[in-house]
């Protein structure tokens, strides 16, 4: 079956300019995660939504971010006024939540956001 | 913070035996995961561990020490295609949902 897709897989935008990245995840998959993964480093854990809630948002940096699931299903993370400091891979994963005796998640392959 | 240490790199050759080391100081423990991370690829899932010990799945070994905050993520008759980043993470929480990811161990098999 398709696996987690996420688009657009780049984006080269001007500092200050609003960007917004799609994850659409594993069919029947409740829980949905964002990340920001720099070059040599492992995922660094933004937000996470189960269904359409958004129960944990601690890793998000600041205010400028913003992530939304409305339908528990397609979720956007937004970014606002980006700053190049932004500049990153950004990582959307899915899992199975409560099933099992671990919740494995499934990543996405990235959007990597330049912001010059 | 969350503390997890593993090696940046190391090198074997194919058909040997490697052992990638993972230590943590956490503030939350559910479990510790391996992820495999081939370059300009998706994390994939290797292994789990929640109890003391060794989980064996395969050519991939993944052993717990909760009291010592240690783990080691054991690969056999090594291939070529087993050259990747392998990535040590903690759960922080009782769900899985929030893992604190290691730098990575970049893995470089050579004939």
């Amino acid at each position: 079956g398709a696996g987690v897709s996420q688009s657009p897989r780049y984006k080269v935008t001007k500092r200050g300019q609003d960007v917004a990245l799609r994850c659409d995840p594993i069919s029947g998959h409740v829980s949905l995660y964002w990340y920001r993964q720099a070059l040599g480093q492992g995922p660094e854990f933004l937000t996470y939504f189960n269904y359409e809630a958004q129960q944990d948002k601690s890793g998000l940096p600041n205010d400028r971010f913003s992530a939304e699931r409305p339908e528990g299903s397609i979720s956007t993370l937004t970014i606002q006024r980006t700053e190049q400091r932004d500049s990153a891979m950004y990582r959307c994963a899915s899992s199975l939540a409560g099933q099992g005796r671990y919740n494995e998640q499934f990543f996405g392959p990235g959007t990597r956001l330049t912001v010059l | 913070g969350q503390n997890i240490d593993q090696p940046t790199e190391m090198t074997a050759t194919e058909g040997a035996i490697v052992q990638i080391n993972c230590t943590y100081q956490t503030s939350g423990f559910n479990g510790l995961f391996w992820y495999q991370q081939h370059a300009g690829e998706a994390p994939t899932f290797l292994s789990y561990n929640v109890l003391d010990g060794l989980e064996e799945k395969g050519r991939f070994s993944s052993f717990l020490s909760r009291s010592k905050g240690y783990s080691y993520l054991l690969l056999k008759e090594l291939q070529m295609k087993d050259s990747a980043s392998y990535l040590c993470a903690v759960s922080l929480t009782s769900n899985d949902y929030k893992l604190s990811f290691g730098a990575g161990t970049t893995v470089t098999v050579r004939a």
